[in-house]
């Protein structure tokens, strides 16, 4: 079954405490991002890869780290996480031959405290 | 300004209306539109996708495109309850058919 996978679901952490938010697509796509989901002002592009180390920052890339080391594998980094990140993340994969359709993960809702 | 606007809504209508959901964006270089759909708790999912003006129809939904005016919409027949969800609007640019997001509007369908 085609799927991007994120893995925690659910994570709380503290202030500073370093996490690392997994992202994995069984479709061999070029291009991954990440998302952040907040009320009111949608959905914000973090960082997106092209391919294999290949990464560039979106909309709102402050605090975040992102690298692309295999295809198929896309982590977001937190160094040092602060309150005003905790959000619903979201980690995309599409193929762009031509193909615009943007498979998403579950989701990852992080709370930091 | 935005490069792609849309109402958050939410937009509350009786099982079996026709809805209406709506976005305006300003970036001339958009030539694929595309719709999500949010359901709660979950991620995005495609529901429909649109090349350059004209309208697409797919069973209950129809997109349409008016590039002149930059107005992309989509219409639901019939709705149903399941149709419960946020719809995003997100065009694209030919070149790197990376789709920039609207906020989504929030339908609900009451029985």
């Amino acid at each position: 079954e085609a799927q991007v996978t994120q893995n925690p679901r659910y994570l709380i952490t503290v202030t500073g405490k370093k996490l690392t938010v997994t992202c994995s697509q069984n479709m061999n796509h070029e291009y991954m991002s990440w998302y952040r989901q907040d009320p009111g002002l949608g959905l914000r592009q973090i960082y997106y890869s092209m391919n294999v180390e290949v990464t560039d920052k979106g909309d709102v890339p402050e605090g975040y780290k992102v690298s692309r080391k295999e295809k198929r594998n896309f982590p977001l980094i937190l160094e040092s996480p602060s309150p005003n990140q905790t959000s619903l993340y979201f980690c995309a994969s599409s193929s762009y031959a031509g193909n615009t359709e943007a498979f998403f993960g579950q989701g990852t809702r992080l709370t930091v405290v | 300004q935005k490069e792609v606007e849309q109402d958050p809504g939410p937009l509350s209508v009786p099982e079996g209306a026709i809805v209406s959901l709506n976005c305006t964006y300003s970036n001339s270089a958009f030539q694929y539109f595309m719709w999500y759909r949010q359901y709660s708790r979950k991620g995005p999912e495609l529901l429909m996708y649109t090349y350059s003006s004209g309208n697409k129809e797919d069973g209950r939904f129809t997109a349409q495109v008016d590039k002149s005016s930059k107005y992309i919409s989509l219409f639901i027949r019939d709705s149903q309850p399941s149709d419960s969800a946020t719809y995003l609007c997100a065009p694209a640019s030919g070149g790197s058919y990376i789709p920039t997001f609207g906020r989504g509007t929030s339908l609900i369908v009451h029985p």
